[in-house]
């Protein structure tokens, strides 16, 4: 398995609360992503992040922010929940040198905003 | 702009029986093709990618996918599925050159003892 862990894995937080997620790497990979995953959605991305201080807006962006001061770590923040931000959220890495680009992700957050 | 479609969002089969799980995509440029399973409160996994040459791509757990570049295809089989292939499958597409991964909306496989 691939070197990533999210924290928390479970979270219950109010409406209006800033909230943050965190991935942490141990392969050194390039490229990191959040997605959320919503039934009938898939899987959609938020934000990623091809290098430290070097992030880019997804499909889903609007509500958070991101940084990655470090190599290993990718943050995401919900500055103000709301109740449609809750969902299952998942961070991916991939080394882009790599034919393909695959991602691998890490277990997932489950996050409900009340 | 890229899509990926899920026909079935559903598959129930039996135990030992053959499952087909389909999946189209839609681009204006070349791709690569993903296939991910995801069991019940995990993260995903690669089951298996198309990347060039063989039609034909064989993956873990028996599964197997055929692209088919002339029916914008990448279809999921497996000739005889286990209780344990219970799970959601992902189709994935990304343009060559890209990083950025399209999903479609899954196909919930249920495998009936």
């Amino acid at each position: 398995d691939a070197g990533i862990t999210q924290s928390p894995r479970h979270k219950v937080t109010e409406t209006g609360t800033p909230v943050t997620l965190r991935c942490h790497q141990t392969e050194n990979h390039r490229y990191m992503y959040w997605y959320r995953q919503d039934p009938g959605h898939g899987l959609r991305l938020i934000h990623y992040s091809y290098g430290v201080k070097d992030t880019d807006k997804g499909e889903v962006s609007d509500g958070y922010s991101v940084s990655r001061s470090k190599t290993e770590d990718f943050l995401l923040t919900l500055e103000s929940a709301t109740s449609s931000q809750t969902s299952v959220y998942f961070c991916a890495i991939s080394e882009p040198n790599r034919q393909g680009n695959e991602q691998y992700f890490g277990p997932g957050t489950r996050l409900t905003v009340t | 702009a890229q899509s990926v479609t899920q026909l079935d969002s559903q598959v129930p089969v039996f135990e030992e029986a053959p499952v087909e799980l389909r999946c189209n995509y839609s681009s204006s440029v070349s791709v690569y093709l993903f296939w991910y399973v995801q069991y019940p409160n995990q993260g995903l996994q690669l089951l298996l990618k198309y990347l060039s040459g063989s039609t034909l791509v064989k993956g873990i757990n028996g599964f197997e996918a055929e692209f088919n570049k002339s029916q914008t295809s990448f279809h999921l089989r497996k000739p005889s599925v286990h209780i344990s292939d219970t799970a959601e499958y992902f189709c994935a597409v990304t343009p060559t050159g890209a990083n950025n991964l399209f999903f479609g909306t899954g196909t919930r496989l249920t495998v009936i003892p």
